[in-house]
């Protein structure tokens, strides 16, 4: 099955300068990589994804970005501000397609210090 | 948007309990998920169905069962609940289908279960 590491546990940064966030994944015939975005209290919401047969993905002051060769994709934020303090989760669904659930990273807590 | 509704925030229930937790979702989701989440431990697929009656099991089930009876409701059941099983559980849905778009997974609020 899929495995994913996600990289790091947590990850302090100074408001104003950039995050980035790694995951490496295990099969190769994974093509589809969403993050969500889990705020305290609340359940985890999808905020970007990126398929396989794209290499970066931007929407505003977040961005992804994929190297196939390599099986790892990253998560970059811009300008952090305040309300990006939260858990980052990355996943990854196999080609046979998302019935049986993502395989998630174990996620990356995100401060962002004032 | 989607909604999806979990019976309960908190939840403290004692060893040996049988446990149902509830969730459904307004979005006429073919496939809906159960996850627990532990520190350091990410999110780990407990059960999944993507369909009334039918269910799989994820990669943690032992001690769990689930239910599906109607399309929008989704239920795990802790038949005897132990100390172990004190968690967050996250239940979740997704459309369904071939298109990428439909595998987004939508998540409830959460359960907070405590097993004393």
């Amino acid at each position: 099955g899929e495995n994913v590491e996600q990289h790091p546990s947590t990850l302090s940064v100074q408001e104003g300068d950039s995050a980035v966030i790694k995951c490496t994944y295990s099969d190769s015939a994974s093509n589809y990589f969403p993050w969500y975005k889990q705020e305290l209290g609340k359940g985890p919401q999808l905020i970007i994804d990126i398929r396989s047969n794209v290499g970066e993905k931007k929407d505003q002051r977040i961005a992804v970005t994929l190297n196939k060769t390599a099986k790892h994709f990253s998560l970059h934020i811009t300008e952090t501000q305040p309300e990006d303090s939260a858990v980052y989760f990355c996943a990854a669904i196999p080609s046979g397609g998302g019935a049986d659930g993502l395989t998630f990273g174990k996620g990356t807590h995100l401060i962002i210090q004032p | 948007d989607v909604k999806v509704t979990q019976s309960s925030r908190y939840l403290v229930k004692r060893t040996g309990e049988k446990v149902f937790l509830e969730c459904v979702q307004d979005m006429d989701h073919e496939n809906m998920f159960w996850y627990r989440q532990d520190p350091g431990l990410g999110l780990r697929l407990i059960y999944f169905s993507y369909d009334v009656k039918m269910k799989e099991k994820g990669d943690i089930p032992e001690g769990y069962s689930v239910s599906r009876e109607k399309k929008e409701r989704f239920s795990l059941i802790l038949e005897s609940a132990s100390t172990n099983q004190t968690s967050m559980y996250l239940c979740a849905s997704s459309l369904g289908g071939a298109a990428f778009s439909k595998n987004i997974q939508y998540f409830g609020a959460g359960t907070r279960l405590s097993v004393l």
